[in-house]
Parts: structure tokens; C-alpha cells; sequence
């Protein structure tokens, strides 16, 4: 089955750095890589996703990147902003299986220092 | 549309006890699916379901059971309950339709096992 691996566990950066969390995967057959924003006590929500056959996909301050050779991808934002502060979740969605599963990392918690 | 709604938000529970977790969403999605997510870990799919009537297991479905018998529900079913299921619990749907779908949270249920 599919794995999904996520680094770094934690990272703090300096209010306007940049951050960049990456994932890999295992199964060269996933086809849909979605990350999540999940503040505490709140629920998963999707900031951005990136389809297989795109190798890159920007929405203001936040990038997502593909490389499906080495079947990883990594979630970018700039100019980080106090409010970023949240847990980061990666996924990956198996193409072939009728159920449509997503198998999730286990999640980056960001904080931006003011 | 309230999107996907869970009741109930908290519940402790003895050891041995029983509950159903109730999900409903009003988008007419066709995918729903229930995961549980550990103090500081990711999201783990127990059950999901491609339609009413169809369910199938996800990774970690020992301890629970699900059914669905109209589209817009899809109850999960604690039996004889264990420390080890204290965990938030998010349900999910999505669409379903075309190839790249997402997914959207529930506000999640607390189950604390003692």
C-alpha cells in the first residue's frame, strides 16, 4: 500500500521567512497530492493541491511542487505570517483504487515567531 | 449547506461501553469516510464508503463498524469500547466525480475511553 512519509516533524522560522515542508511517497500509481492546514482544535482544511501531471501550482503565498520521478512533493510559503502557525498535513491518493483513499503524513507543525 | 456535520462534539466513555458517532453531510457526495487522529499524529482511515448501501475497511477498522444506508449518512459504531479508541474522530465526504476530489471535514467528535 501506499506511504507517506513527512519532514520536518516541527519548524519554527522568523515572521516573513519562508518555510518548506516536504513529502514523500511509495506508490508511483498516486495521482493527487492535497496538503491540509489543521489549526488546534479545528479541522483538516485543504490549502492547496497539485495534480500528477502538473509539476507546479502557486496561489499567492503558498506553492506546492511535484517531482514524480522521485515521487516527492513539497508545500513552500512565503513571507510567513503569525497566522500560518498550524499543523501541515501532505496526502497522497492511490489512482487505482475505486475507493478513492487518501493516505496522510503524520503532520508538521509550523510556528512563525513574530 | 452546513457541509459535513458530526455529533457529538465530547464524549467519555467507560471501558466495555458502546456509541455511534453520526455523520451527515448535504452535498450529495458519493464518498464519505471516517478517520481518527491520535494526540499529535495524522489522520488514519478506519471506513469508508463509495455510495449507500457499499462500505469497505480502511487501515485500522478493528474496534468499529459502519453502515450506510442513505447518501447523506454514515454513522460509525464503537463496540465495547477500549482506552486505546480515545482519539478525535473526523468524518469526511467528497464528490467522487471526476478524478480529483476534495475532501471536506466534519468538526470532529473527542472520545475520551476510560
Amino acid at each position: 500500500g501506499e506511504n507517506v512519509e513527512q519532514h520536518p516533524s516541527t519548524l519554527s522560522v522568523q515572521e516573513g521567512d519562508s518555510a518548506v515542508i516536504k513529502c514523500t511517497y511509495s506508490d508511483s500509481a498516486s495521482n493527487y497530492f492535497p496538503w491540509y492546514k489543521q489549526e488546534l482544535g479545528k479541522r483538516p482544511q485543504l490549502i492547496i493541491d497539485i495534480r500528477s501531471n502538473v509539476g507546479e501550482k502557486k496561489d499567492q503565498r503558498i506553492a506546492v511542487t511535484l517531482n514524480k520521478t522521485a515521487k516527492h512533493f513539497s508545500l513552500h510559503i512565503t513571507e510567513t505570517q503569525p497566522e500560518d502557525s498550524a499543523v501541515y498535513f501532505c496526502a497522497a491518493r492511490l489512482s487505482y483504487n475505486y475507493g478513492q483513499n487518501f493516505v496522510f503524513g503524520p503532520g508538521t507543525r509550523l510556528s512563525v515567531l513574530p | 449547506n452546513a457541509g459535513v456535520t458530526q455529533t457529538p462534539k465530547f464524549r467519555i466513555l467507560k471501558i466495555g461501553q458502546s456509541m455511534t458517532l453520526q455523520c451527515t453531510q448535504d452535498m450529495n457526495h458519493n464518498y464519505m469516510y471516517w478517520y481518527r487522529q491520535d494526540p499529535g499524529m495524522g489522520l488514519k482511515l478506519i471506513y469508508y464508503s463509495v455510495g449507500a448501501g457499499i462500505t469497505d475497511k480502511g487501515e485500522v477498522p478493528n474496534g468499529y463498524n459502519v453502515s450506510r444506508s442513505t447518501t447523506e449518512d454514515f454513522p460509525l459504531r464503537l463496540e465495547l469500547a477500549a482506552p486505546s479508541q480515545t482519539s478525535v474522530y473526523f468524518c469526511a465526504s467528497s464528490s467522487g466525480t471526476g478524478a480529483y476530489n476534495e475532501q471536506f471535514f466534519g468538526p470532529g467528535t473527542r472520545l475520551t475511553v476510560l
